[in-house]
């Protein structure tokens, strides 16, 4: 079975600092990993994604992502935040080719100016 | 390239009635995914086709089923509606069946039931 936890309901951050969203994951096999960014009455949006490879992951809009198989997480960071990265990040997670895509719950970011 | 289209965007149910929901993927895409979002639950799978057969399905009642044309376009149908059913429904697609490609998700549809 597969699943996938964010830890944060909420991240607050001021513009121009770092952040980070949390997500670990739990798997039997090789992770695929995925980001997602929704923003309010909309779809989810791909950001970004592990398969294999480089542990660092760079995405769409300046986001990377980490990914640690030690501690089976795969946090999502930006060097400096935008008041419009404020949306909803769900982070989610496919242990074989033919599994469906299983989502965290979410993490709503709030950057504030 | 077009997106993922969902229709209707918006609609309101009374209790015990039917809703039909369509989703038209990307061009080229084969793979049609359903997931139901609420604001207690996040996001749920619903079922996933690949060339018009069901893959993978969720853990939904019966109620909740789907289908896929030859031409990849897909419908979910829910019956005799409940409130907890209240919820945006996001079709997804992608060139093939799970593996290591991305989702492609329209904007939902948000069904209110009264």
């Amino acid at each position: 079975a597969q699943s996938v936890a964010q830890p944060e309901d909420q991240v607050n951050v001021a513009e121009g600092n770092p952040l980070t969203v949390k997500c670990t994951y739990s798997v039997s096999g090789n992770p695929y990993l995925f980001w997602y960014v929704q923003y309010p009455n909309r779809g989810l949006q791909f950001l970004l994604k592990y398969i294999t490879g480089d542990n660092l992951v760079k995405g769409s809009y300046g986001f990377e992502a980490e990914f640690n198989k030690s501690q089976t997480s795969f946090h999502l960071k930006k060097p400096s935040a935008l008041v419009s990265d404020s949306a909803l990040y769900f982070c989610a997670v496919r242990d074989e080719p033919g599994n469906m895509l299983t989502f965290g719950g979410g993490t709503r970011l709030m950057v504030k100016p | 390239k077009a997106g993922v289209t969902q229709t209707p965007r918006y609609l309101i149910k009374t209790r015990g009635q039917q809703v039909t929901l369509s989703c038209s993927p990307i061009s080229g895409h084969r793979s049609v995914s359903w997931y139901q979002q609420t604001p207690g639950q996040g996001l749920q799978f619903l079922f996933e086709y690949f060339s018009e057969t069901q893959r993978n399905k969720g853990n939904f009642p019966g109620r909740f089923s789907g289908r896929q044309f030859s031409n990849s376009r897909s419908e979910m149908n829910v019956s005799t509606l409940e409130l907890g059913d209240s919820a945006l429904y996001l079709c997804a697609s992608s060139l093939g069946q799970g593996g290591t490609g991305e989702l492609f998700f329209g904007e939902g549809s948000r069904l209110t039931v009264l």
